[in-house]
């Protein structure tokens, strides 16, 4: 099946500072990316929707200020925490979506473990 | 109201037991089902797709109530390896691509 890779896989970080998340789709080229984030014992919730070549689309409640989203290319998206503080501490995970047939999919990176000291 | 909802368990079972979850949605017009599997601390992972006419995949059986907009998934002759979180999704009425995910429920499955 689909590959999709995320890096790193864990970061612990200082208050103020930000952090970059890259997602990349390995075997295939993936027009839309989704970025996710998960509390503990929660849902994963829809941050945004990264599409190649235009500015993202984020979710109610999402700063976009403070979520930096690019996808530069057809198999990479990054998310970037800007001046990150202890409550952005989450996981966050990728995923890129491949549509093939009526039965679309979307193929979920390992995800991203972030820590905010 | 959240617009999938699950009970969150624990379900502890032995080994061998048979299973099933429940999930309901909120929005009528919601057109894909999925069952996730998610591991601890890891992502999650396709399990099923979801048809109106019910399919069964090995040991798992899912089925959809449009209806009642109401989801099952049953897991017959439980492993100790099926011990996870499992995810009910439904896509977004007003994209078919974006997904939404409910909370989960946790299943242990014990020797």
């Amino acid at each position: 099946g689909a590959v999709v890779s995320q890096h790193p896989s864990w970061v612990i970080c200082k208050s103020g500072t930000s952090v970059k998340i890259e997602c990349r789709s390995l075997d295939f080229q993936a027009t839309t990316m989704f970025w996710y984030r998960q509390f503990p014992k929660q849902s994963l919730m829809l941050m945004a929707t990264s599409n190649e070549g235009s500015k993202a689309t984020y979710e109610q409640g999402v700063e976009k200020d403070k979520f930096l989203i690019n996808h530069a290319s057809l198999t990479l998206s990054t998310l970037t925490v800007t001046s990150a503080h202890p409550e952005d501490s989450s996981f966050y995970i990728c995923s890129a979506y491949l549509a093939v047939t009526s039965t679309d999919t979307q193929y979920f990176g390992p995800g991203t473990r972030l820590t905010v000291l | 109201r959240k617009e999938v909802e699950q009970d969150p368990g624990p379900f502890n079972v032995p080994e061998g037991a048979t299973v099933a979850f429940n999930c309901t949605y909120s929005n009528s017009a919601s057109q894909s089902f999925f069952w996730y599997r998610q591991d601890c601390r890891k992502e999650p992972k396709l399990l099923m797709s979801v048809y109106s006419s019910g399919n069964e995949d090995g040991r798992f059986t899912a089925q959809l109530n449009r209806a009642s907009q109401y989801i099952s998934l049953l897991i017959r002759d439980s492993k100790l390896s099926d011990s996870a979180t499992y995810l009910c999704v439904v896509n977004s009425p007003w994209s078919s691509y974006k997904l939404i995910f409910g909370s989960g429920t946790r299943l242990l499955v014990r020797p």
